[in-house]
């Protein structure tokens, strides 16, 4: 089936500052995405979702971006803490529920 | 009620056992999934089903057997498994197979074949 990826596997930041993560899909039928977080030794949780009618949405300290010119969404989460720290995957209902590569988060404090 | 309960939460099993994974909700979800995470990798998608039935099965060795004997339970029934089989398995479910909605995961059953 097509995919859903990101860009980048891994992430850095400083406690405090701005994270974006990013993520392209192929199938540009796609209407409907998720970004999951994963802690380490837990079930991936529900951040937050996006329909392809939308190209921003807002959440508690997370936005998502959606780019379907280019096929692209991103993560951003504003302020980040160290409990932020975790794999942030997104995921594609329109695919069944596959999720692309993921992208580990660590804040520095 | 959004959970998703596995059980057990770890299992250690030898290659020649036979062992089974069970996975329950109770949110009306007809749209249930299993899938396997290796340490550093996403989950990769095992099976799917849909209304009890088994809509996506991709590619999975017939030592993994699924079974949904109703829309709030899944199995995952385990023979002769080999130590590469060895990783986290997540269950999950959804309101219906591709609907705009969430799934929502449990927190997986650690497995250890030896």
């Amino acid at each position: 089936g097509e995919s859903v990826g990101l860009h980048l596997p891994t992430l850095s930041v400083q406690e405090g500052d701005n994270s974006i993560i990013n993520c392209a899909y192929s199938n540009s039928a796609s209407d409907y995405f998720i970004w999951y977080k994963q802690e380490s030794g837990k079930g991936p949780q529900f951040i937050i979702d996006i329909r392809s009618n939308m190209d921003k949405r807002q959440g508690q300290r997370v936005t998502v971006l959606l780019n379907k010119t280019v096929k692209h969404l991103s993560l951003q989460i504003a302020a980040t803490q160290p409990g932020d720290s975790a794999v942030y995957f997104c995921a594609d209902t329109g695919n069944d529920m596959r999720f692309g590569a993921g992208t580990r988060l660590t804040v520095k404090p | 009620d959004t959970e998703v309960t596995q059980t057990p939460k770890h299992l250690v099993m030898g290659m020649t056992n036979k062992k089974s994974l069970k996975c329950e909700q109770h949110m009306g979800h007809r749209a249930m999934y299993w899938y396997k995470q290796k340490a550093k990798k996403p989950p990769e998608l095992m099976f799917v089903y849909s209304y009890e039935k088994l809509s996506i099965n991709e590619s999975v060795p017939s030592r993994f057997s699924p079974e949904c004997p109703n829309s709030s339970l899944l199995n995952l029934h385990l023979h002769a498994l080999q130590p590469e089989d060895s990783a986290l398995y997540l269950c999950a479910s959804s309101l219906y197979r591709d609907s705009d909605t969430e799934a929502f995961f449990g927190q997986g059953t650690r497995l250890t074949v030896v």
